[in-house]
Parts: C-alpha cells; structure tokens; sequence
C-alpha cells in the first residue's frame, strides 16, 4: 500500500519569500501524486498533478511541483508567496493500476508573515 | 457546474441527538468519498461509493455512524446518536476515474459541514 509523508507540520515564510513544501511517498513503482490545498473555512482544491511525463508540473495560483524519483518526493514550490497563500497544503499519492483511492498526507500549515 | 453542494455548513447539536450530512455529488462522477476533518487525526476517510455502491466503510469509527447513496445524485451520513468527540468538519468529495490512467482518482470536495456537537 502507498504512504505520504508530510515533514513539516507548520511552514513559516514572509511574502515574497520563496517557498518549498515537502512530500515523500512510499511505493514499489511510480505513484500517481497530487497537491491539495485548503483555505480556511473551505474544501480541499487541486492545485496540480503527476501521472507521467515531465517531472517538472505546473499547477494553478503560480505553483509548480517536482517529481525526483531517486529521492521519492515531490516537493511543492512557488518563486514569491502572496499572503493569500496562507493555507493548509495537501500532498496525496495514489496507486496506478491499485487503489483508486488517494492516500493523503498529514498536511502543511503555511504561515504567511507581512 | 456547482461543484459539491454540501449542507448544513454548521451543525451545532446536543449529545444524543441525531445528526444528518447531506452531499450532491458533481453530476456524472461515479466516485463519492466521505472524510472528517479533526486538529488530533487530520483528514480520515470515512467511507466511499462506487456507482451508488458502499466499497470500504472500514473508517466508520462505528456504529453510530451510517452513510447512504439512495441514487446518484445524493449522498447522506447519519451519527445517531452523536456525541461531543464526533464535532468535526465533515467533506463530500466525487470523482470520475481517470480511466486512461488506472488508480488516477482526482477528487473534488465540497466546503465541508462544521458540526459541533454540546
């Protein structure tokens, strides 16, 4: 079965800082990986997704995410955080030809300071 | 589309009462997934449907908690009788498999139900 591993609990960034979320996952093969974020008061919304192809994806609000095989993650980045990026951040691994259900992580709580 | 329509918002109610979630999926998804949201346990799956179908309930914490998907197009969980440690938010999601791309299930939640139970 597939796992995610969210390391940080809380991230801390001022705005217009650079910002890197991470993500690990365990599976035999190369899993399908998404990142979900949650604003407060809201529902989980995709940010971006893996199946194949190009490991660099680019995702919705100027995110974008990494798949490095060699190290089983998938890291998610953004160049500048706005202060309305302050959120919960989901990272979520789902089998190919297995579960059809996601496996989400703990998730991160992104701090956004003025 | 509306997305995922879920209702009540908020739920405030006393130990003991009964407690119904009401989900609509978005229309023509075949999945339907329901989590609860706690600070101690994060983001647990409670039950899926496939096709109107229940697949795995084995997250039902127990049997207070019960989900139904009469057709479709709704969805509900039911805690009766509720109790002060099932306050939590409460989220539908629904997804269409991404059959090009078995296993590939990319969900959509609705806003969730914030139920507080005295």
């Amino acid at each position: 079965a597939q796992s995610v591993t969210q390391p940080d609990i809380h991230i801390t960034v001022s705005e217009g800082a650079s910002l890197e979320l991470r993500c690990n996952y365990s599976y035999g093969a190369t899993p399908y990986l998404f990142w979900y974020v949650q604003s407060p008061g809201q529902g989980l919304q995709l940010l971006l997704k893996y199946f194949s192809g190009d490991t660099l994806v680019q995702g919705i609000k100027g995110f974008e995410a990494e798949f490095k095989r060699s190290q089983s993650s998938f890291n998610l980045r953004k160049p500048s955080v706005h202060w309305s990026d302050a959120a919960e951040y989901f990272c979520a691994v789902g089998a190919p030809g297995g579960s059809y259900i996601p496996t989400f992580g703990r998730g991160t709580s992104l701090i956004v300071h003025p | 589309d509306a997305g995922v329509i879920q209702s009540p918002r908020h739920e405030v109610t006393e130990m003991g009462q009964e407690v119904t979630l009401r989900c609509k999926p978005i229309s023509g998804h075949d999945y339907l997934f329901w989590y609860r949201q706690t600070m101690m346990r994060g983001l647990e799956l409670l039950i899926y449907f496939n096709n109107n179908v229940p697949i795995d309930d084995s997250g039902m914490p127990e049997d207070r908690f019960s989900a139904k998907m009469p057709n479709a197009s709704f969805s509900t969980l039911k805690i009766q009788p509720s109790e002060p440690r099932d306050s939590a938010v409460y989220f539908c999601a629904s997804s269409l498999l991404v059959t090009a791309h078995s296993g590939a299930n990319v969900l959509t939640f609705g806003a969730g139900s914030r139920l507080t139970v005295l």
